[in-house]
């Protein structure tokens, strides 16, 4: 079973429109999570990290939460723009220094 | 501005060739990583990297060598590609630092390998 699991696996919305990312992890223990974005055949880029102390980063209009005791995450995007549109990917890295991957979410983002 | 750059975006290779990917970063991370990403599997890990002429195996290294002679370059050999290497294959290098473990963690643009 994936260590990481996101939901919803894709979906679309308007411009404009805000949007909510999930991120469920099981990785014990734990050092810190990551969301990345990831355009279409790109590298993914990071977007917010937080340690297990932390539970809200933010980077423009995106909004990173993290609840470390029941090992979820979500990324809100705000105001969501065309260039939006991309993979988004939760990455736990784990006390062996190792990452864990989630599958991603993938955010069409419609005029 | 820190970079990881690989040296191809993409690359056509035939059955059989021998195939090396390179990558070099510029931000003195001592640790460098080499992924493959498919549709549906998410990023896998092939081999890493803590130090000069150190290499570990990672999650699915079979088919692939890596070598790393100067800490800034680290490179990944298919000794004889077969088209189920087809895949895009990601670059990443990573430091210590803000108190956590891996802190620094960025990615290379990605090279998208066809082996026909």
């Amino acid at each position: 079973k994936n260590q990481v699991e996101q939901s919803p696996q894709s979906l679309i919305i308007l411009e404009g429109k805000n949007c909510t990312l999930q991120c469920n992890y099981t990785v014990s223990p734990f050092s810190n999570l990551r969301w990345y974005k990831q355009d279409t055949g790109r590298g993914p880029v990071s977007l917010t990290i937080m340690t297990f102390s932390e539970n809200t980063k933010s980077n423009g209009r995106y909004t990173a939460t993290l609840d470390a005791d029941t090992k979820q995450s979500s990324l809100h995007i705000t105001a969501s723009q065309l260039s939006d549109s991309a993979s988004y990917i939760c990455v736990v890295t784990k006390g062996n220094n190792r990452l864990a991957f989630g599958k991603g979410n993938q955010v069409v983002v419609i005029p | 501005d820190v970079k990881v750059t690989q040296s191809s975006r993409y690359l056509v290779k035939r059955t059989g060739e021998k195939v090396f990917l390179e990558c070099v970063q510029d931000m003195d991370h001592e640790n460098m990583f080499w992924y493959r990403q498919d549709p549906g599997l998410g990023l896998r890990l092939i081999y890493f990297s803590y130090d000069v002429k150190m290499k570990e195996k990672g999650d699915i290294p079979e088919g692939y060598s890596v070598s790393r002679e100067k800490k800034e370059r680290f490179s990944l050999i298919l000794e004889s590609a077969s088209t189920n290497q087809t895949s895009m294959y990601l670059c990443a290098s990573s430091s210590p630092g803000q108190g956590t473990i891996n802190y620094g963690y960025t990615f290379g643009s990605g090279t998208r390998l066809t082996v026909v």
